[in-house]
Parts: C-alpha cells; structure tokens; sequence
C-alpha cells in the first residue's frame, strides 16, 4: 500500500512569489491535514480537508490556503512568500473519521531567498 | 490551553543502554497520544498510539510507551538502544473532534557506540 506521497521534494522560490505544494493521500484516507516545521516554531498545524471541505484551521495568516479535490489529493498554496516562510511542510492522511491516527509524507523543503 | 511538553531537548545513550523519552501533555477531553520518529530531512514515521484500554502499548522497532492519566504523561522506553534509533522524537495529542495534532517540541535522541 502506498504511502503519503508530496510534490516536489524540494523547492526554491524568491520573496513575493507564490507557491503550490501537492499531497497524494493513502488510498482510502479522505482526510489531508498540512503542517509546518521550522527550527523555531516547531511543528504547526496549518489546515485539515475532509471531503473537500476545510474542517480545520490553524492560526497562519490569509497567505497560506489549500483545498482538496474529489479524488482526496490536497494541495496547499502559499502567497507572496516571505523569508520566514522557508520550512518543510508536511502533509499527514487519516481514515478521516474519530480516529486522528495520520500517517505522514516526507514533506517538502520550501527555501524562500 | 491544549499542550505538549517534551522537557528533554538533547538526550545522549550508549549503545546498549535503556532509554526514556518524557512526554507530558495538558488536554481537556479525553487524550489520543502518538510518538513519532524523525530522521533528518525525513518525514514522520509513527512510532505507537494510545487511545484506549492497556495503558502500556507497544510499538514499532521495539518502543513501548506507557500512559498515565494521573501524571499527564505518556512516556516512550526502549530498553537496549541501536545506533539507528538516533532520530528526533515527538510526542503529540489528538483527540476525536478537532482533526488536529498538537506536537511537542521535540527530543533529538544522539546515541553513543
């Protein structure tokens, strides 16, 4: 059984750009919940979709936004990146029902210049 | 407010040697508790979860945690510990209605030979 599975790996962008990650959940999972690491912030929770629908937010300014698509793929999309926002960003996948048990992707390193 | 606490940043071991990762957590509603395992640049990789039931779980690459509603804790062990268990770990809660995780702050687990 495949695994969460981001795109790309790896990213570099300049200040003001926008940028768009993606994230293939686990066949069956319908859940897609996105996070940021830093070395700083640590790990933080940015949104989660069900259904297409956003049932979760978490306290990232209007820049950052995703969706997600019938088929469950979830993107997220940042805009007019800034320096700070330089990360990895983590896209997890749940059955997406009362058990919050997420399996993670291997994220995708954001490098703002 | 929701939180968790990883009080031990760095931790060193010899190989060989038992380990115990600290975690504890401060929840309103009843805890869902999960370790993950980071390597670098890696994703998260989960290790064991507690929802219910026996308080001792065991887990995956012979971890076990055990959960102490009495102490907010939910502590990770190992008892002989492999040069490739040097990672970073985290704690992290959930519960059945927010459709997030709060992570700790991590602890980076350096092993001696």
């Amino acid at each position: 059984k495949a695994g969460v599975t981001q795109t790309p790996r790896y990213l570099i962008k300049t200040r003001g750009q926008q940028v768009t990650l993606s994230c293939s959940p686990i066949s069956g999972h319908r859940s897609v919940s996105w996070y940021q690491q830093t070395p700083g912030q640590g790990l933080q929770f940015l949104f989660e979709y069900f259904s297409e629908t956003q049932r979760n937010k978490g306290n990232f300014p209007g820049r950052f936004s995703g969706r997600q698509f019938s088929n469950s793929r979830s993107e997220m999309n940042v805009s007019t990146l800034e320096l700070g926002d330089s990360a990895l960003y983590l896209c997890a996948s749940s059955l997406g029902g009362t058990n919050p048990e997420a399996f993670f992707g291997q994220g995708t390193r954001l490098t703002v210049v | 407010a929701q939180s968790v606490t990883q009080p031990d940043i760095h931790i060193t071991v010899s190989e060989g040697a038992s380990l115990e990762l600290r975690c504890n957590y401060s929840y309103g509603a009843t805890p869902y508790l999960f370790w993950y395992v980071q390597s670098p640049g890696q994703g998260l990789q989960l290790l064991l979860k507690y929802f219910s039931g026996d308080t001792l779980v065991q887990g995956i690459k012979g971890f076990e945690a055990e959960f102490k509603r009495s102490q907010s804790s939910f502590n990770l062990r190992k008892p002989s510990v492999h040069w490739s268990d040097a990672a970073e770990y985290f704690c992290a809660v959930g519960d059945d209605s927010s459709y997030k995780l709060i992570f700790g702050s991590g602890t980076r687990l350096l092993v001696r030979p």
